[in-house]
């Protein structure tokens, strides 16, 4: 399997429950970023891992709380999120070097619903 | 504060002919430009980019452009196919404590008519 594997595609929860967004990439890329993209808004850059250490937390809700176990691996734990959280949640990975940046490669996504 | 702005929420075009979506930024520390497209229930897949160095890049129908003094870039799609129609988006990158953030604008939906 190639590419930035994002599962689920769909999730549905309630306000109260918990549940983890799962992102895996087999690109060989030493960085990995969630993004938010909701409707009529640009992609919001929620989290950035750089070598499995966070480098970036744009401000976001300690409700979404990232992990990155390895550099291939990525989750967003979600917990008692408000419907105003319904979005499309992408994961993205890349190379990141000194002198060189390289695009970001996404997921697919995953369309989020919080009822 | 949006740093990249995509002003044409929407583009048509008849197929063959050209399309061009444009794109506004800010911050003059961004060093290297972006454009994706992205298709409906996929996520968003990297087209062509442009370092701050250059002022165009070609990859075969696509061409980049980029303006520095003006802040402004463009992405020109020639000839155009019913295939191009997608949501596309603008991005931007600077470097921050060694990693790189992109930033996105908020993307131009271009529908190629046959």
């Amino acid at each position: 399997e190639t590419g930035v594997t994002q599962t689920p595609r769909h999730l549905v929860m309630g306000m109260t429950n918990k549940k983890s967004l799962k992102c895996e990439q087999h690109l060989g890329h030493n960085a990995m970023y969630w993004y938010k993209q909701s409707a009529k808004k640009p992609l919001e850059l929620m989290f950035v891992y750089n070598f499995k250490e966070q480098t970036e937390n744009n401000s976001v809700p300690s409700r979404f709380s990232p992990e990155c176990p390895n550099s291939s691996h990525l989750f967003l734990h979600l917990h008692t999120l408000q419907p105003e959280d319904s979005a499309l949640y992408l994961c993205a990975s890349s190379q990141e070097g000194s002198s060189y940046n390289s695009p970001l490669h996404f997921g697919n996504g995953t369309r989020l619903t919080v009822t | 504060d949006q740093q990249v702005k995509q002003n044409s929420p929407s583009l048509s075009v008849q197929e063959g002919r050209i399309s061009i979506l444009n794109c506004d930024y800010t911050n003059s520390m961004f060093d290297y430009f972006l454009w994706y497209k992205k298709y409906p229930a996929e996520g968003p897949t990297f087209l062509i980019s442009i370092s701050s160095i250059k002022d165009k890049n070609e990859d075969g129908r696509f061409t980049v452009f980029l303006n520095k003094s003006a802040k402004h870039l463009s992405l020109h799609i020639v000839p155009s196919q019913p295939g191009d129609s997608a949501v596309y988006f603008c991005a931007a990158s600077v470097s921050s404590s060694g990693t790189y953030k992109y930033i996105f604008g908020t993307g131009t939906r271009l529908k190629v008519l046959a």
